[in-house]
């Protein structure tokens, strides 16, 4: 079975442009989750989706937005980008509700 | 809060040393438990889960966690580490109504000496 594939694996953007990540879970797995990964701040819950719907929110600003297709492939989108979101951003796949999370390699946000 | 709290931010061993790494946890609630590792250059990969049950389980290449309720904490030990064991380690707890949420602790980095 193919693992959780982030696309794409490395990006830099200018201050305040957008972006978009995309994430294509496990098959057969439904719940689609999002972290942050910065050295300072660790790893940050972003958002989850499960057959569609956001279940889940952390606690980021309204820039970081995210959906899920009917597929169970993901997309995060962050707009009006920050220096501070340089970071590596992960996407993590579940079965169930609260099955553990597998992990892709994440996409590598560069905003200069 | 809800957090998770690592005892220990970097870890120097020498092969065939025994491992222990601590981990704590504030939670109001019922929480699954999870170590998770990140070997250099990989992705998160799942080295042991607690959902219920015994609280000492068994993961992968030879890890074992123990759960004690009382203390809110779920250390990861292994008896004698190898070289391939440097990588950095993640504790995580997720409430069990709180599918895909995942609180992580800031991670351990261990570092096995040949």
């Amino acid at each position: 079975k193919a693992g959780v594939t982030q696309t794409p694996r490395y990006l830099i953007k200018t201050r305040g442009q957008q972006v978009t990540l995309s994430c294509s879970p496990i098959s057969g797995h439904r719940s689609v989750s999002w972290y942050q990964q910065t050295p300072g701040q660790g790893l940050q819950f972003l958002f989850e989706y499960f057959s569609e719907t956001q279940r889940n929110k952390g606690n980021f600003p309204g820039r970081f937005s995210g959906r899920q297709f009917s597929n169970s492939r993901s997309e995060m989108n962050v707009s009006t980008l920050e220096l501070g979101d340089s970071a590596l951003y992960l996407c993590a796949s579940s079965l169930t509700k609260v099955q553990p999370l597998h992990f892709g390699n994440g996409t590598r946000l560069t905003v200069t | 809060a809800q957090s998770v709290s690592q005892h220990n931010h970097h870890v120097i061993l020498s092969e065939a040393a025994s491992l222990e790494l601590g981990c704590n946890y504030s939670y109001g609630g019922t929480v699954n438990l999870f170590w998770y590792v990140q070997y250099p250059g990989q992705h998160l990969q799942l080295l042991l889960k607690y959902f219920s049950g015994d609280p000492l389980v068994k993961g992968i290449k030879g890890f074992e966690a123990e759960f004690i309720k009382s203390k809110f904490s779920f250390n990861l030990r292994k008896p004698s580490v190898q070289w391939s064991d440097t990588a950095e380690y993640f504790c995580a707890v997720m409430g069990v109504d709180q599918g895909g949420k995942l609180i992580f602790g800031q991670g351990t980095e261990l570092s096995v000496k040949p």
